[in-house]
């Protein structure tokens, strides 16, 4: 079983800065299957980001998907403040997994 | 506008069943597969379960499987999730999402309804 591990945990950022959000998977995957969600606290999650790169309709540039293999990487650039929010990473497959989440925090 | 409703949701003791169900609005509904995604309170998500497009091919996370029965109607646009012999840690919000088969080949959940909350307590 692949098993999904973001860090930092938490990552605590000003606004204007960047973030750089890890996902690592215990094996091999294909970046068609990785995907980015954001979560703010009282909302279900927002799809970003799909196929490790591709952002969905209505997601500003500043996000951007990276990565290849086991070691994917979500980075936001000039953090807006609505961009502090918890960030999930999920394998999509036969039985979709998530990563237990990045929580990006006004420093 | 795309939109996913859940009911159905409810204090039930440990052992007791629910049945969720989700109603979809603002797309084809019979032309996606639907998930069940959920969330304890203040932990992370979790996947549960998801229907192709006719219900006949199911899967499940290993810690529903033998407890939880997905299901939908399509001609009612509705998605559905029985749940049998509850535990204390199926406790959370559950999400009925939509999948979205992208031109590039990749999939994701792109619509999510609200959620409805499970309690299991006794």
């Amino acid at each position: 079983e692949i098993v999904l591990t973001q860090s930092p945990g938490t990552l605590s950022l000003s606004p204007g800065e960047s973030a750089t959000l890890s996902c690592r998977a215990s094996q091999t995957i294909s970046s068609n299957s990785l995907v980015w969600y954001q979560q703010k606290p009282g909302q279900p999650p927002r799809l970003l980001i799909y196929g490790a790169y591709s952002r969905t309709t209505g997601i500003p540039d500043r996000f951007s998907g990276s990565g290849s293999g086991t070691d994917f990487t979500l980075t936001i650039n000039r953090l807006e403040p609505e961009d502090f929010a918890v960030y999930y990473c999920q394998l999509y497959g036969n039985s979709p997994r998530f990563g237990p989440g990045t929580k990006v925090a006004i420093k | 506008e795309m939109q996913l409703v859940e009911s159905g949701g409810g204090l039930v003791r440990p052992g007791g069943s629910l049945r969720l169900s989700c109603v979809a609005s603002g797309f084809t509904f019979s032309k996606n597969w639907m998930h069940w995604v959920r969330q304890a309170p203040g932990e992370g998500l979790e996947w549960v379960s998801r229907t192709t497009l006719d219900g006949t091919d199911t899967t499940y996370a290993d810690s529903v499987r033998g407890r939880f029965t997905i299901s939908r109607d399509n001609a009612k646009n509705t998605l559905y999730l029985q749940m049998d012999s509850l535990r204390l840690d199926d406790t959370a919000l559950y999400y009925c999402v939509r999948d979205h088969l992208f031109p590039s080949g990749s999939s994701a959940l792109d619509v999510w309804g609200q959620g409805t909350m499970v309690t299991v307590s006794s």
